[in-house]
Protein backbone atom coordinates (compact mmCIF):
# COMPACT_ATOMS: atom_id res chain seq x y z
CA UNK A 1 0.00 0.00 0.00
CA UNK A 2 1.35 3.30 -0.94
CA UNK A 3 1.84 5.99 1.66
CA UNK A 4 2.39 9.79 1.06
CA UNK A 5 3.99 11.46 3.87
CA UNK A 6 3.84 14.87 4.68
CA UNK A 7 4.34 17.12 7.89
CA UNK A 8 1.64 16.33 10.59
CA UNK A 9 2.07 19.85 11.64
CA UNK A 10 4.29 23.62 11.23
CA UNK A 11 4.06 26.64 12.84
CA UNK A 12 5.46 29.94 11.05
CA UNK A 13 5.38 33.26 11.72
CA UNK A 14 3.46 35.99 10.03
CA UNK A 15 5.81 37.51 7.28
CA UNK A 16 8.12 34.38 7.12
CA UNK A 17 8.63 31.47 5.35
CA UNK A 18 7.72 27.65 5.26
CA UNK A 19 8.12 25.16 2.98
CA UNK A 20 6.12 22.00 3.21
CA UNK A 21 7.27 18.30 1.75
CA UNK A 22 5.19 15.65 0.28
CA UNK A 23 7.20 11.92 0.13
CA UNK A 24 6.00 9.15 -1.46
CA UNK A 25 6.91 5.17 0.21
CA UNK A 26 7.80 4.10 -3.49
CA UNK A 27 11.25 6.47 -3.54
CA UNK A 28 11.84 10.41 -5.08
CA UNK A 29 8.77 11.86 -6.10
CA UNK A 30 8.88 12.85 -9.33
CA UNK A 31 7.22 15.66 -12.04
CA UNK A 32 5.95 12.25 -13.05
CA UNK A 33 4.10 11.79 -10.23
CA UNK A 34 2.30 15.26 -11.17
CA UNK A 35 2.40 16.70 -7.88
CA UNK A 36 -1.43 18.86 -6.78
CA UNK A 37 -1.58 20.88 -3.84
CA UNK A 38 -4.27 21.88 -1.56
CA UNK A 39 -5.58 24.08 1.21
CA UNK A 40 -8.52 23.76 3.15
CA UNK A 41 -10.03 25.56 6.32
CA UNK A 42 -12.27 24.28 8.62
CA UNK A 43 -15.39 22.90 7.02
CA UNK A 44 -15.06 23.75 3.59
CA UNK A 45 -13.75 21.56 0.67
CA UNK A 46 -10.42 21.55 -0.30
CA UNK A 47 -9.21 24.67 -2.92
CA UNK A 48 -6.62 23.69 -5.48
CA UNK A 49 -3.55 26.06 -5.16
CA UNK A 50 -0.68 24.31 -7.22
CA UNK A 51 -0.36 21.54 -9.68
CA UNK A 52 1.84 19.52 -11.95
CA UNK A 53 4.62 20.35 -9.52
CA UNK A 54 4.81 23.86 -9.61
CA UNK A 55 2.14 25.54 -11.67
CA UNK A 56 -0.52 28.11 -9.83
CA UNK A 57 -3.85 28.78 -10.76
CA UNK A 58 -5.27 31.94 -11.46
CA UNK A 59 -6.67 32.23 -7.73
CA UNK A 60 -3.44 31.60 -6.08
CA UNK A 61 -1.14 34.32 -4.21
CA UNK A 62 2.06 34.92 -5.40
CA UNK A 63 3.74 33.92 -1.93
CA UNK A 64 2.56 30.45 -2.82
CA UNK A 65 4.76 27.84 -4.71
CA UNK A 66 5.69 24.60 -5.44
CA UNK A 67 8.80 22.85 -6.06
CA UNK A 68 10.94 19.53 -5.81
CA UNK A 69 13.38 19.52 -2.75
CA UNK A 70 15.07 16.25 -2.47
CA UNK A 71 13.07 14.01 -3.64
CA UNK A 72 10.11 15.02 -2.32
CA UNK A 73 7.44 18.09 -3.82
CA UNK A 74 7.47 20.85 -1.50
CA UNK A 75 4.95 24.11 -0.92
CA UNK A 76 6.91 27.00 0.04
CA UNK A 77 4.55 29.80 1.36
CA UNK A 78 7.04 33.29 1.30
CA UNK A 79 5.48 36.48 3.29
CA UNK A 80 2.79 33.84 5.41
CA UNK A 81 0.04 35.53 6.02
CA UNK A 82 -2.80 34.97 8.93
CA UNK A 83 -5.16 33.80 6.06
CA UNK A 84 -3.02 31.38 5.34
CA UNK A 85 -3.58 29.46 8.29
CA UNK A 86 -5.00 25.98 6.94
CA UNK A 87 -4.73 22.19 6.22
CA UNK A 88 -2.51 21.76 3.23
CA UNK A 89 -2.80 18.38 1.19
CA UNK A 90 -0.50 16.97 -1.08
CA UNK A 91 -2.06 14.77 -3.88
CA UNK A 92 0.59 12.22 -6.28
CA UNK A 93 -0.67 10.48 -9.48
CA UNK A 94 0.96 7.04 -9.70
CA UNK A 95 1.28 5.01 -13.11
CA UNK A 96 -0.98 2.32 -11.82
CA UNK A 97 -3.97 5.23 -12.12
CA UNK A 98 -4.00 5.72 -8.79
CA UNK A 99 -4.20 9.08 -6.78
CA UNK A 100 -2.75 8.84 -3.24
CA UNK A 101 -3.76 12.03 -0.64
CA UNK A 102 -0.28 12.88 2.26
CA UNK A 103 -2.15 12.68 5.25
CA UNK A 104 -1.88 16.66 5.42
CA UNK A 105 -0.09 19.45 7.15
CA UNK A 106 -1.14 21.83 9.59
CA UNK A 107 -0.10 25.49 9.33
CA UNK A 108 -0.51 27.42 12.32
CA UNK A 109 0.53 31.06 11.65
CA UNK A 110 1.86 32.26 14.89
CA UNK B 1 -17.08 28.62 -14.68
CA UNK B 2 -17.20 25.57 -13.76
CA UNK B 3 -19.70 24.41 -10.80
CA UNK B 4 -20.11 20.87 -9.28
CA UNK B 5 -23.45 20.51 -7.26
CA UNK B 6 -23.95 17.37 -4.91
CA UNK B 7 -26.82 15.87 -3.67
CA UNK B 8 -28.01 12.33 -1.73
CA UNK B 9 -28.86 10.95 1.41
CA UNK B 10 -26.66 11.80 4.41
CA UNK B 11 -27.80 8.61 6.44
CA UNK B 12 -27.16 5.07 4.98
CA UNK B 13 -27.30 1.89 7.35
CA UNK B 14 -25.06 -1.23 7.31
CA UNK B 15 -25.01 -3.12 4.22
CA UNK B 16 -26.84 -1.19 2.14
CA UNK B 17 -25.65 0.80 -0.89
CA UNK B 18 -24.43 4.90 -0.66
CA UNK B 19 -25.66 6.42 -3.69
CA UNK B 20 -24.45 10.01 -4.65
CA UNK B 21 -24.60 12.56 -7.57
CA UNK B 22 -23.16 15.18 -9.09
CA UNK B 23 -24.45 17.49 -10.77
CA UNK B 24 -22.31 19.52 -13.22
CA UNK B 25 -22.33 22.93 -14.78
CA UNK B 26 -20.23 24.59 -16.84
CA UNK B 27 -18.37 21.77 -18.36
CA UNK B 28 -19.73 18.00 -19.74
CA UNK B 29 -19.48 14.79 -18.15
CA UNK B 30 -18.42 13.81 -21.96
CA UNK B 31 -15.45 16.35 -22.29
CA UNK B 32 -12.52 14.87 -23.66
CA UNK B 33 -11.07 17.11 -21.12
CA UNK B 34 -11.32 16.15 -18.34
CA UNK B 35 -11.87 13.65 -15.17
CA UNK B 36 -14.74 12.94 -13.04
CA UNK B 37 -13.47 12.18 -9.85
CA UNK B 38 -15.00 10.84 -6.09
CA UNK B 39 -12.93 11.70 -2.96
CA UNK B 40 -13.72 11.29 0.35
CA UNK B 41 -12.26 12.83 3.83
CA UNK B 42 -12.68 11.20 7.41
CA UNK B 43 -11.06 12.29 10.50
CA UNK B 44 -9.46 8.27 10.78
CA UNK B 45 -8.30 8.23 7.15
CA UNK B 46 -8.04 11.73 5.83
CA UNK B 47 -8.62 12.62 2.22
CA UNK B 48 -8.96 9.13 -0.35
CA UNK B 49 -9.47 9.06 -3.65
CA UNK B 50 -12.45 6.31 -4.74
CA UNK B 51 -12.32 6.56 -8.19
CA UNK B 52 -13.16 8.35 -11.40
CA UNK B 53 -15.10 8.00 -15.24
CA UNK B 54 -14.04 9.39 -18.26
CA UNK B 55 -14.74 10.07 -22.01
CA UNK B 56 -12.06 9.47 -24.84
CA UNK B 57 -14.02 7.97 -27.68
CA UNK B 58 -15.77 5.50 -24.88
CA UNK B 59 -16.34 5.32 -21.36
CA UNK B 60 -13.56 4.79 -19.17
CA UNK B 61 -13.25 3.96 -15.17
CA UNK B 62 -10.64 3.45 -12.58
CA UNK B 63 -10.77 2.88 -9.52
CA UNK B 64 -8.85 3.19 -5.89
CA UNK B 65 -7.72 -0.65 -4.96
CA UNK B 66 -9.06 -0.72 -1.43
CA UNK B 67 -12.84 -0.20 -3.06
CA UNK B 68 -12.58 -1.74 -6.08
CA UNK B 69 -15.19 -4.64 -4.92
CA UNK B 70 -17.75 -2.25 -3.76
CA UNK B 71 -17.46 1.12 -5.89
CA UNK B 72 -19.31 2.06 -9.56
CA UNK B 73 -19.20 5.66 -10.78
CA UNK B 74 -21.45 6.48 -13.57
CA UNK B 75 -21.91 9.09 -16.07
CA UNK B 76 -25.47 10.11 -17.14
CA UNK B 77 -24.72 12.26 -20.27
CA UNK B 78 -28.69 13.33 -20.40
CA UNK B 79 -28.43 15.04 -16.83
CA UNK B 80 -24.79 15.82 -17.60
CA UNK B 81 -24.45 14.38 -13.94
CA UNK B 82 -21.71 11.66 -12.23
CA UNK B 83 -23.13 9.13 -9.48
CA UNK B 84 -21.12 7.75 -7.29
CA UNK B 85 -22.72 3.82 -5.54
CA UNK B 86 -20.36 2.44 -3.10
CA UNK B 87 -22.26 -0.61 -1.98
CA UNK B 88 -22.06 -3.14 1.57
CA UNK B 89 -21.15 -0.11 3.52
CA UNK B 90 -19.84 -0.40 7.18
CA UNK B 91 -19.24 2.48 9.43
CA UNK B 92 -16.06 3.36 8.04
CA UNK B 93 -17.15 4.34 5.33
CA UNK B 94 -18.81 7.56 7.45
CA UNK B 95 -17.48 10.13 5.90
CA UNK B 96 -17.81 13.40 3.84
CA UNK B 97 -17.89 13.00 0.10
CA UNK B 98 -16.43 15.25 -2.54
CA UNK B 99 -16.67 14.93 -6.09
CA UNK B 100 -14.12 16.84 -8.57
CA UNK B 101 -12.94 17.67 -12.09
CA UNK B 102 -9.28 16.93 -13.01
CA UNK B 103 -8.92 19.47 -16.11
CA UNK B 104 -6.65 18.57 -18.54
CA UNK B 105 -6.61 21.80 -20.71
CA UNK B 106 -8.91 23.01 -23.74
CA UNK B 107 -6.90 20.19 -25.49
CA UNK B 108 -7.48 17.49 -23.33
CA UNK B 109 -3.52 17.11 -23.21
CA UNK B 110 -2.45 18.79 -20.34
CA UNK B 111 -1.48 17.80 -16.88
CA UNK B 112 -3.71 16.29 -14.07
CA UNK B 113 -5.27 19.33 -12.36
CA UNK B 114 -8.27 18.68 -9.84
CA UNK B 115 -9.48 21.94 -9.89
CA UNK B 116 -13.11 22.22 -8.97
CA UNK B 117 -14.72 20.91 -6.61
CA UNK B 118 -18.32 20.05 -5.18
CA UNK B 119 -19.75 21.24 -1.74
CA UNK B 120 -19.17 18.07 0.16
CA UNK B 121 -21.60 16.13 1.48
CA UNK B 122 -21.18 14.28 4.87
CA UNK B 123 -22.56 10.52 4.58
CA UNK B 124 -23.26 8.56 8.07
CA UNK B 125 -23.59 4.59 8.01
CA UNK B 126 -25.06 3.87 11.29
CA UNK B 127 -28.24 1.83 12.00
Amino acid sequence: QTVVTQEPSLTVSPGGTVTLTCASSTGAVTSGYYPNWFQQKPGQAPRALIYSTSTKHSWTPARFSGSLLGGKAALTLSGVQPEDEAEYYCLLGYSSAQWVFGGGTKLTVL
Amino acid sequence: QVQLQQSGPGLVKPAQTLSLTCAISGDSVSSNSATWNWIRQSPSRGLEWLGRTYYRSKWYNDYAVFVKSRIRINPDTSTNQLSLQLSSVTPEDTAVYYCARDFRGSGGSGPPNFDSWGQGTLVTVSS
